[in-house]
């Protein structure tokens, strides 16, 4: 089946840098791919939808200069949490589905832990 | 506020009783589905529901999808502690790969 993979899994960083959050569809092409966070025992907060060749699209109250995304290429979304702060820290996932007029499978990434100090 | 609510939230079971988890909204869903996810992993799909009234099975899972497309609801028949992990429904309102995710439900199944 269709993968889709993150990278880093884990990136502890120092309050006030940046963290760059890669996701890549490995074996499709995805124009839309999705990006949640998800806090210790909670759901998937959905952060914002990353559209090929054009600006992401934010869910209200996910703050655009916060967390950049940058959907370059078919296959690939990066999510940049720009000055970090110990409140980031969180468990980061993307998403990408195989598109269409008809409900598709939607692939998860592993997930990548956030740790600002 | 959460578009979706899973209840119950926590749900601690001995193995072999059966269970009801529910996903109910107010807003109508082109599509639905349920995921099990374990921690540090992502979700992993479990089934997807399209057409109100629909009512899939998957082994010892059943999943039905409310007559107005607004709720859903997974029973799973005899749990084992394999089935131990956390339960989310997800709805799509419009775009069919948009999702937003309920509560989840953590559930326990102990030996």
């Amino acid at each position: 089946g269709a993968v889709v993979s993150q990278h880093p899994s884990r990136v502890i960083c120092k309050s006030g840098t940046s963290v760059k959050i890669e996701c890549r569809s490995l074996d499709f092409q995805a124009t839309t791919m999705f990006w949640y966070r998800q806090f210790p025992k909670q759901s998937l907060m959905l952060m914002a939808t990353s559209n090929e060749g054009s600006k992401a699209t934010y869910e209200q109250g996910v703050e655009k200069d916060k967390f950049l995304i940058n959907h370059a290429s078919l296959t690939l979304s990066t999510l940049t949490v720009t000055s970090a702060h110990p409140e980031d820290s969180s468990f980061y996932i993307c998403s990408a589905g195989t598109g269409g007029p008809r409900p598709g499978e939607l692939f998860f990434g592993e997930g990548s832990r956030l740790t600002v100090l | 506020t959460q578009l979706l609510e899973q209840s119950p939230q926590f749900l601690s079971i001995q193995e072999g009783e059966n269970l009801t988890v529910y996903c109910n909204s107010s807003s109508v869903f082109s599509s639905l589905q349920w995921y099990r996810q374990e921690p540090g992993e992502g979700p992993v799909l479990l089934v997807t529901v399209v057409t109100g009234g629909e009512v899939k099975k998957l082994k010892r899972l059943t999943f039905q999808f409310g007559d107005a497309r607004k709720d859903s609801s997974l029973h799973i028949t005899a749990a084992q502690p394999g089935d131990t992990g956390l339960y989310l429904c997800a709805g799509a309102v419009r775009d069919f790969n948009k999702f937003y995710f309920g509560s989840g439900t953590k559930l326990n199944v102990k030996p």
